[in-house]
């Protein structure tokens, strides 16, 4: 069945220092969202990517949708104690309703 | 508040138990989702309903019994749970089923299997 892999599975990095992490599908998809958790929290939904090739930015973060549609890129510049927490993508294949959620990437940021 | 609600917040049960998670959502969504997050595994979907009528139904062993008596309210019945039940059990709200703004997620249920 369709998987969506997130890697790294943990990240920690000093506060200042920039980090990314990364989707991949083993399918095509037509779009993709991606989540954070905070620890304790519930999903929060952040953005939705459509287009190949698609680059939207929140502030600090920066979202990537691949030009092939099966992978996906968060980035953040400059890492602050609140963006602490799991980031999740969630993928849609063409022809389903269905998002499959990503492993997710748990980052911890140190003062 | 998220607009979707769940209740409890926490349950602790026996194996013998009979309980039901509650979620509500004021967001005049028509499409309602359960998940389940154990640790160290991706969200898994249990089970999807759209206006209303069960669309998906994950493979979810038949000791959870969901039902949606409206767009607006979502109940999933627990019988004979077994220990490896025990996660958090999130509900979701979206406008369509493949909707493109985002699940609306509640704060989730913590359920421990004793």
């Amino acid at each position: 069945g369709q998987q969506v892999m997130q890697i790294p599975q943990y990240q920690h990095v000093q506060e200042g220092e920039d980090f990314t992490t990364y989707c991949n599908s083993s399918t095509t998809l037509s779009n993709i969202q991606w989540y954070k958790q905070r620890p304790g929290g519930h999903p929060v939904f952040l953005i939705q990517l459509v287009k190949s090739g698609e680059v939207k930015k929140q502030k600090r973060l920066t979202f990537q949708f691949g030009e092939a549609k099966k992978n996906s890129s968060l980035h953040i510049t400059a890492t602050q104690t609140t963006d602490v927490g799991t980031y999740f993508c969630a993928g849609l294949t063409s022809g389903t309703y269905k998002y499959i959620f990503g492993t997710g990437t748990r980052l911890k940021v140190l003062a | 508040e998220t607009g979707v609600t769940q209740t409890p917040r926490h349950l602790v049960m026996g194996m013998t138990n009979k309980k039901s998670l509650k979620c509500e959502q004021h967001l005049g969504h028509n499409a309602m989702y359960w998940y389940k997050q154990s640790a160290k595994k991706p969200l898994e979907l249990m089970f999807v309903y759209s206006l209303e009528e069960r669309v998906e139904n994950n493979s979810v062993p038949s000791r959870f019994s969901p039902e949606c008596p409206n767009s607006s309210h979502l109940f999933l019945h627990l019988h004979t749970l077994q220990p490896e039940d025990s996660a958090l059990y999130l509900c979701a709200s979206s406008q369509d089923p493949g909707e493109e703004d985002g699940y609306t997620f509640g704060s989730g249920t913590r359920l421990t299997v004793v």
